[in-house]
């Protein structure tokens, strides 16, 4: 079974530019989670999909950050415009339905740095 | 509110025991974690013990849990050079992980 998928694995953009990212869960697991880790800091969780709708998105820091989930299948986040205080790594983990609690499957996460 | 609290890092030499200790603030949590970063990788699941349990033992690993101070210990008996990694201890909230900030573990050979 293949992993939890996401690219690119660095990206390095400029102030005020903006980024995607991508994350392709587990086939066949209905909830995806996004979550962020800032500078060495905790890793904080953004939001939560079930399939295609967003259950849960109180942990989204602003509205320059978007994320979808079309179709129910892979995920994208956008972060338009980006600012310094986005640099960190961003994580995508994938759980079957009712499963949450053994724990996700995590992605190798992607790393951004803004400059 | 919610935190989760470690210390930042812990240095042990190869052989040596390593304990890892954790703090958490919502008793309601069923599940407290245990993840893993090695360098360049994501976080992977070592364990996880449900709120009744007091004890958890697999292999190498063990974790202790005391619900009445919430606190949540890892302990790796016989620490080699590969568990050198970011140990994150999370504890589960509505739905979502809640993470600490992570515990660099070093061992030296």
């Amino acid at each position: 079974e293949a992993g939890v998928t996401q690219f690119p694995s660095h990206s390095v953009i400029e102030k005020g530019q903006t980024v995607t990212l991508r994350c392709d869960p587990i086939s066949g697991h209905d909830n995806l989670y996004w979550y962020r880790r800032v500078m060495g800091k905790e890793i904080k969780f953004l939001l939560h999909f079930v399939k295609e709708s967003k259950q849960d998105e109180s942990g989204m820091p602003n509205n320059r950050f978007l994320a979808e989930r079309t179709g129910g299948t892979y995920s994208t986040l956008k972060v338009q415009p980006a600012e310094l205080e986005d640099s960190g790594v961003y994580f995508c983990a994938s759980s079957h339905e009712g499963q949450g609690y053994y724990g996700y499957t995590f992605g190798s996460g992607t790393r951004l740095t803004v400059v | 509110g919610e935190d989760v609290e470690q210390s930042l890092f812990l240095s042990v030499r190869e052989g040596d025991s390593s304990v890892i200790n954790c703090t958490y603030t919502d008793s309601s949590s069923t599940y407290l974690y245990w993840y893993k970063q090695e360098p360049g990788a994501g976080l992977q699941l070592l364990t996880y013990i449900f709120s009744n349990m007091d004890m958890k033992q697999d292999q190498r690993l063990t974790v202790l849990l005391n619900k009445k101070d919430k606190h949540l210990s890892l302990r790796i008996a016989d620490t080699q050079t590969g568990d050198s990694a970011i140990y994150f201890c999370a504890e589960s909230m509505a739905g979502k992980l809640i993470f600490g900030q992570g515990t660099t573990l070093q061992v030296k050979p």
